[in-house]
């Protein structure tokens, strides 16, 4: 069984540009979660996708979107980058759209703004 | 506004003794609670959860403890090793809130030889 993957693990990139992370979700999951971990905290759920579609949003702006695929894979896509924006990103996939499902996390992508 | 925290940011225990890690929430609606563990440079890694209706939950060297009347969880490791060192968060499941977990600043467990 595969785990979450995520790509990039780092990128480096300078205020005002656009920035694409991706994830392909645990087998069998249908339902990924991304968080934004700012160093020293904890994270801070961005949205939720299942089966293809936004299932709930968290206190980011319109800049921060989403997108999830037929087989379960999702992308964040961060425009406008700003220098607040340099965070761990983290991707979590769960298998069934369900409140209490379990998240398992990939190991992050790491973003900095300059 | 809801939150989830932790009591303690930093927790030192001698290798070999049992640890316990606190955790105090607000949303009396929460159903699901989950521990987590999260090493250096790495994604966070499921620990153990535990459901509202229960107030024990044994795993692996791991319990994990919910009171309920003062909106208290904790997470009991029994002889704490090197490879537990690492921040633990808890995180609550809000399944009012479109299922986001709500998460800690976490507790980072240093291990003393």
């Amino acid at each position: 069984e595969t785990g979450v993957t995520q790509s990039p693990t780092h990128l480096i990139k300078t205020r005002g540009q656009q920035v694409t992370l991706r994830c392909s979700s645990q087998s069998g999951h249908n339902t990924v979660s991304w968080y934004q971990q700012a160093l020293g905290q904890g994270p801070q759920f961005i949205f939720q996708y299942y089966r293809e579609e936004e299932n709930g949003r968290g206190n980011f702006p319109p800049r921060f979107s989403g997108l999830q695929f037929p087989n379960y894979s999702s992308e964040l896509n961060v425009n406008a980058l700003e220098l607040d924006d340099s965070a761990l990103y983290l991707c979590a996939s769960s298998p069934g759209g369900q409140g209490s499902d379990t998240q398992y996390f990939g190991p992050g992508t790491r973003l900095t703004v300059l | 506004g809801e939150s989830v925290g932790l009591h303690l940011p930093t927790l030192s225990v001698q290798e070999g003794d049992n640890s316990i890690i606190n955790c105090a929430y607000s949303n009396s609606a929460s159903d699901y609670f989950i521990w987590y563990k999260q090493e250096s440079g790495k994604g966070p890694q499921f620990i153990i959860d535990i459901r509202s209706n229960m107030d024990k939950r044994q795993g692996q060297r791991v319990t994990v403890l919910l009171n309920k009347t003062v909106k208290h969880l904790s997470l009991q490791i029994a002889a704490t090793q090197p490879g537990d060192s690492a921040v633990y968060f808890c995180a609550e499941n809000m399944k009012d809130s479109n299922y986001q977990l709500i998460w800690g600043a976490g507790t980072k467990l240093i291990i003393k030889p």
